[in-house]
């Protein structure tokens, strides 16, 4: 197995710019999660979906964040205008059910510059 | 305010070292605790832990959960420099069953 797919590795844009981060999921699981990792903050939850459907997007800074998963095997997470403080590395993650968290199988991750 | 908090931030340790890395959590609903491994790319599952007292060990590492004092730790024996990584920890609580929270991790360093 591939593992999760994210794309791309890293991103440097300038503020204002609109980001596009892709990320394929394990085949055949049906949990996708979307982190962001700071320094300061660490590991943080921004959206998880099941069955292709958004459940928890609490997490998510503001309008500028959105997160699609149109299908079971590919989603996005678009930042639109991008600012500095978005600067982070964006860890895509699935896992194949529900019933307990157990073991999140993570992409290497999009490491995002913002000037 | 974080609800999981790891000690210390990081350690420098000479390989052959044994390491313990701390983990405190709050509770509201408890399920589980999940060790992470991050070394320079994407973190990887070590452990999950829902019963205290209970060891969980792989290799020359071993976790332990002790849900009356809302902590577990870590221990690496004998360690190496491969060993060298983030370790994190995560709590599963609450109402849903999928939402992790993390601490901020320990960063464990091994010199040869």
């Amino acid at each position: 197995d591939a593992g999760v797919i994210q794309s791309p590795r890293h991103e440097v844009t300038e503020m204002g710019q609109e980001v596009t981060l892709r990320c394929k999921p394990i085949s055949g699981h049906n949990s996708l999660f979307w982190y962001r990792q700071t320094m300061m903050r660490g590991l943080e939850l921004l959206i998880y979906f099941n069955n292709n459907v958004p459940i928890d997007d609490s997490g998510m800074p503001e309008d500028r964040f959105s997160a699609k998963m149109p299908n079971a095997s590919f989603s996005t997470l678009k930042i639109q205008p991008s600012e500095p403080r978005d600067s982070a590395v964006y860890f895509c993650a699935s896992k194949p059910g529900l019933q307990k968290p157990g073991e999140l199988f993570f992409g290497e991750g999009s490491r995002l510059t913002v000037l | 305010e974080d609800k999981v908090v790891q000690s210390p931030l990081s350690l420098v340790v000479h390989e052959g070292d044994t390491v313990t890395l701390n983990c405190s959590y709050e509770v509201t609903n408890f399920r589980s605790l999940l060790w992470y491994k991050q070394e320079k790319k994407a973190p990887t599952f070590l452990f999950m832990l829902t019963s205290s007292g209970i060891e969980k060990k792989s290799g020359r590492l071993s976790s332990i959960l002790d849900k009356k004092e809302l902590f577990s730790i870590l221990n690496i024996t004998a360690t190496q420099t491969g060993d060298s990584a983030i370790y994190l920890c995560a709590e599963n609580s609450g109402g849903s069953n999928y939402k992790l929270t993390f601490g901020k991790g320990t960063l464990l360093t091994v010199n040869p």
